[in-house]
């Protein structure tokens, strides 16, 4: 699997949108972009993923670039409960191990 | 439809002692992966099984760690003799069969504390 590079940490406002960047610039044709997030002691949890283009869903939005080198994990409305370590993980298959880096840590503030 | 159950929560067992961590993947999950949380670092794999099977074990400890997933019942994470290196969150991941691209459901945890 690609390895991937995200900013260590970021802030964000209460209500603004927060844009969390990664890099995958050794991406493969066949490799998938996940996002999983992990609040404080709790267990991760799968955000989004995606191939190509774009994706939504009731959590988030993932914009992948045309040459599929970079993408940006957007939460529209950031909420005090969005504070959590995000992590962008690039892998080909759907089952097997997932591979955590450091993450971004995302703190919300009010 | 239950998530990925664990239990139980939190464990407490003197050094030298066996853990049993327990994890019920969610319905229809024919997969289920063991992750290891030490304190204040990140997640690092150890164990993927399937039914009756593991698949792959390249994040066990080589020693006194052992995983399985029987046919019948949840998976079991086994830590004997236990020391106080050994106190972390231990999380449960399940998955559907291969061909699904929806990500992993993790379960809340168990975490064990050696005194």
């Amino acid at each position: 699997d690609a390895k991937t590079t995200q900013p260590p940490s970021m802030d964000c406002a209460e209500g603004r949108a927060a844009n969390l960047p990664c890099n995958h610039s050794t991406i493969s044709g066949n490799e998938y972009v996940y996002w999983y997030r992990q609040i404080h002691s709790q267990g991760p949890q799968y955000i989004i993923h995606g191939l190509k283009n774009n994706e939504t869903n009731e959590m988030a939005s993932l914009i992948i670039t045309e040459d599929r080198k970079s993408s940006t994990l957007i939460l529209p409305h950031a909420t005090l409960r969005d504070t959590a370590v995000y992590y962008c993980i690039v892998r080909v298959v759907s089952w097997g191990k997932l591979q955590f880096g450091a993450g971004t840590q995302v703190v919300v503030t009010p | 439809n239950a998530g990925v159950m664990q239990n139980p929560r939190h464990l407490v067992r003197r050094r030298g002692q066996e853990a049993r961590l327990r994890c019920s993947p969610m319905k229809g999950h024919s997969h289920v992966y063991w992750y290891r949380q030490l304190p204040e670092e990140g997640l690092k794999f150890m164990v993927y099984l399937q039914k009756e099977n593991i698949i792959d074990e390249s994040g066990m400890p080589k020693e006194r760690f052992s995983a399985e997933f029987p046919k019948e019942g949840p998976s079991i994470l086994r830590i004997q003799q236990v020391v106080r290196g050994d106190s972390a969150a231990y999380f449960c991941a399940s998955s559907p069969e291969e061909g699904v691209r929806d990500g992993y459901t993790f379960g809340s945890g168990t975490r064990l504390t050696v005194v």
